[in-house]
């Protein structure tokens, strides 16, 4: 079974560009997270989808940041403009169901803002 | 809110020595608990859980137990390999709560 697939694995960008992050979860996973890694720390949740509705996107700056998740399956995640401060790993993961299913996380896309 | 404490690394060690790696919670109610490791170049891999008081997760040789009583849930391993060396990351998810909260993370490494 192949496991949680992102897209890219780097980007190297200058600040005020965009950039977006694409996720594939595990097939038949009906809950999608997005979360980011900092440096030396450990992942913090962005946003969480329940199929394609974000049932917890509280920790995600909204002024800049912006995800989708159209049917339920794949997911984007998108930063306009990006800022120094962005740079980090992206990881994304998905679980089967709801309670407390085992998470699984893709490779991550590291991203460097110069 | 909820949170996780892990032992700062780095850590280093020589093969086949024991390993313990402290974790300690805060969280209300009776969440779950996890290790998650992250070899280089890799995504995190689910190590072990445990979901309730007193349960022990185990696997690979790696061991922890969730100590309601301390707020903890130390990993342990008897005898580690080159092949350990890792990024050890403790975890919670809050009873009714999918969200995850992670330590900073330990680094380990093994040495011949």
């Amino acid at each position: 079974e192949a496991g949680v697939v992102q897209s890219p694995r780097y980007k190297i960008i200058e600040k005020k560009q965009p950039v977006a992050f694409w996720c594939n979860p595990i097939s038949g996973h009906n809950t999608l997270y997005w979360y980011r890694q900092n440096l030396g720390q450990g992942p913090e949740l962005l946003i969480r989808y329940e199929n394609e509705e974000a049932v917890d996107d509280s920790q995600l700056p909204k002024d800049r940041f912006s995800a989708e998740r159209l049917k339920g399956v794949d997911s984007t995640l998108k930063i306009q403009p990006a800022e120094l401060g962005d740079s980090a790993v992206y990881l994304c993961a998905s679980s089967h169901g709801q309670g407390k299913e085992t998470q699984y996380f893709g490779p991550g896309t590291r991203l460097l803002v110069l | 809110g909820n949170s996780v404490t892990q032992m700062e690394g780095p850590v280093t060690l020589s093969e086949e020595a024991f390993l313990t790696i402290n974790c300690t919670y805060t969280a209300t109610g009776y969440p779950s608990l996890f290790w998650y490791v992250q070899y280089p170049g890799e995504g995190l891999q689910l190590l072990l859980k445990a979901t309730k008081a007193d349960d022990k997760g185990s696997n690979k040789g790696f061991e922890a137990t969730y100590r309601k009583e301390t707020t903890s849930f130390h990993l342990e391993k008897g005898s580690v390999q080159v092949s350990d060396s890792a990024v050890y990351f403790c975890a919670l998810s809050g009873q009714g709560a999918q969200k995850l909260v992670f330590g900073q993370g330990t680094r380990l490494t093994i040495n011949p």
